[in-house]
């Protein structure tokens, strides 16, 4: 079965600091990895999807992250965070035969200190 | 593009009573929509998959006859919580993708249901 474990539960950062987020996933095969961004009471953004290719991909918000298969990792990146990146952030993996079928990682809350 | 929307955004409702929230592909036909419930500071757990023009598949340990699922169209998917009780107050999250097999689902923006 899949699963997505998200290690760090709330993250702070000062505005302008690099970030790192965490995510590592357990699945049979290769895996179809997302990462979604909710604000408070608000449904989820996509951020970034990796399905195949090159293992860095870019997404929206100036976010990337990088899948290294033999680490089972999908770690999602920015370079500088803004005020306006503070949100719950989560990671999912999808099922390679029908993807839209997701499991969430528990979620990391982000917090940008000005 | 691809909207997925959902209806109400917010709701209270007195223990007892059902609740109906709506999930509708606006801009597209979505054969499976999928419902997820997030708990506070928790994160999205499947509920059930809602298959256009068949039955509900609903996730183990989710109760069938009490969150009814109806796929009537290829746009609109609807969940209802019957008999409602304080411990159903949660936020409700659907998704839907474009086309069978397609890997990315477009979410709804939620709706946080409250049972007073």
């Amino acid at each position: 079965a899949q699963s997505v474990t998200q290690p760090d539960i709330h993250i702070t950062v000062s505005e302008g600091a690099s970030l790192e987020l965490r995510c590592n996933y357990s699945y049979g095969a290769t895996p179809y990895l997302f990462w979604y961004v909710q604000s408070p009471g608000q449904g989820l953004q996509l951020l970034l999807k990796y399905f195949s290719g090159d293992t860095l991909v870019q997404g929206i918000k100036g976010f990337e992250a990088e899948f290294k298969r033999s680490q089972s990792s999908f770690n999602l990146r920015k370079p500088s965070v803004h005020w306006s990146d503070a949100a719950e952030y989560f990671c999912a993996v999808g099922a390679q035969n029908y993807g839209q079928n997701f499991v969430f990682g528990p979620g990391t809350r982000l917090s940008v200190l000005p | 593009g691809a909207v997925v929307s959902q209806h109400p955004s917010r709701v209270i409702c007195k223990s007892g009573t059902s609740v109906k929230i709506e999930c509708r592909s606006l801009d597209f036909q979505a054969t499976t929509m999928f419902w997820y419930r997030q708990f506070p500071k928790q994160s999205l757990m499947l509920m059930a998959t809602s298959n256009e023009g068949s039955k509900a598949t609903y996730e183990q340990g989710v109760e069938k006859d009490k969150f009814l699922i109806n796929h009537a169209s290829l746009t609109l998917s609807t969940l209802t919580v019957t008999s409602a009780h304080p411990e159903d107050s949660s936020f409700y999250i659907c998704s839907a993708g474009k086309e069978r097999g397609d890997t990315e689902a477009f979410f709804g923006q939620g709706t946080r249901l409250t049972v007073v």
